[in-house]
């Protein structure tokens, strides 16, 4: 059974550092071609893409917030983080990770619950 | 980056009735050396994750009821629900993932009449 599972701080302050790991069970992340991404999403709003990592390490990145960003993994503990530096208000949203199977395509199949982290002084 | 553009933002339909939501992209995302469209599209219900309908333009998820369907090529995209169910009420994203960043529509509203 494919799961993943977000965690991490559900506040954090203007300038803060955001981690968030996501958990991930069914799958390894080590199998050819799989990739994993994170995706945010403001309260009534549309999603956004952040990062992604694939199966051999790569990782990519969306430019408009590239500086603030980084994705790693742990293949020993099935755990992808990701770290947003420098939070805003404007930064609050659900935070979702996603992994994409398929060899030839980025679309994801099967993604975390998701986590509202709000930035707020 | 790929702008996808969907309209209509939100739509009422009655129960039974067709729903047709449409997706543009500012650039093809079809690749001629497989010759598929890298577009996906995403059917969302509050306080949900997105879940996957449809891929590679007119590929139905595993599970997804055959009312949905997707079609299009290029840069004009379409899901259809043939016979909408009070169940099919959400918000769709279509989104392409031909380059990174992997971007998304902003989403179209389905409700009932």
């Amino acid at each position: 059974q494919v799961t993943l599972k977000e965690s991490g701080p559900a506040l954090v302050k203007p300038t803060q550092t955001l981690t968030l790991t996501c958990t991930v069970s069914g799958f390894s992340l080590t199998t050819i071609a799989m990739r994993v991404s994170w995706i945010r999403q403001p309260p009534g709003r549309a999603l956004e893409w952040l990062a992604r990592i694939d199966w051999n390490g790569q990782e990519f990145y969306n430019p408009s917030l590239k500086s603030r960003l980084t994705i790693s993994r742990d293949t020993s503990t099935n755990q992808v983080v990701l770290t947003m530096t420098n939070m805003d208000p404007v930064d609050t949203a659900t935070y979702y990770c996603a992994r994409a199977p398929d060899p030839y395509g980025d679309f994801c199949d099967y993604w975390g619950q998701g986590m509202l982290v709000t930035v707020s002084s | 980056d790929i702008v996808m553009t969907q309209f209509p933002d939100s739509l009422a339909v009655s129960l039974g009735e067709r729903a047709t939501i449409n997706c543009k992209s500012s650039q093809s995302v079809f690749y001629n050396s497989n010759n598929k469209n890298f577009l996906a599209w995403f059917q969302q219900k509050p306080g949900q994750p997105p879940k996957l309908l449809i891929y590679w333009a007119s590929t139905r998820e595993s599970g997804v009821p055959d009312r949905f369907s997707g079609s299009g090529s290029g840069t004009d995209f379409t899901l259809s629900i043939s016979s909408l169910q009070a169940e099919d009420v959400a918000v769709y994203y279509c989104q392409q993932y031909r380059s990174v960043p992997l971007t998304f529509g902003g989403g179209t509203k389905v409700e009932i009449k």
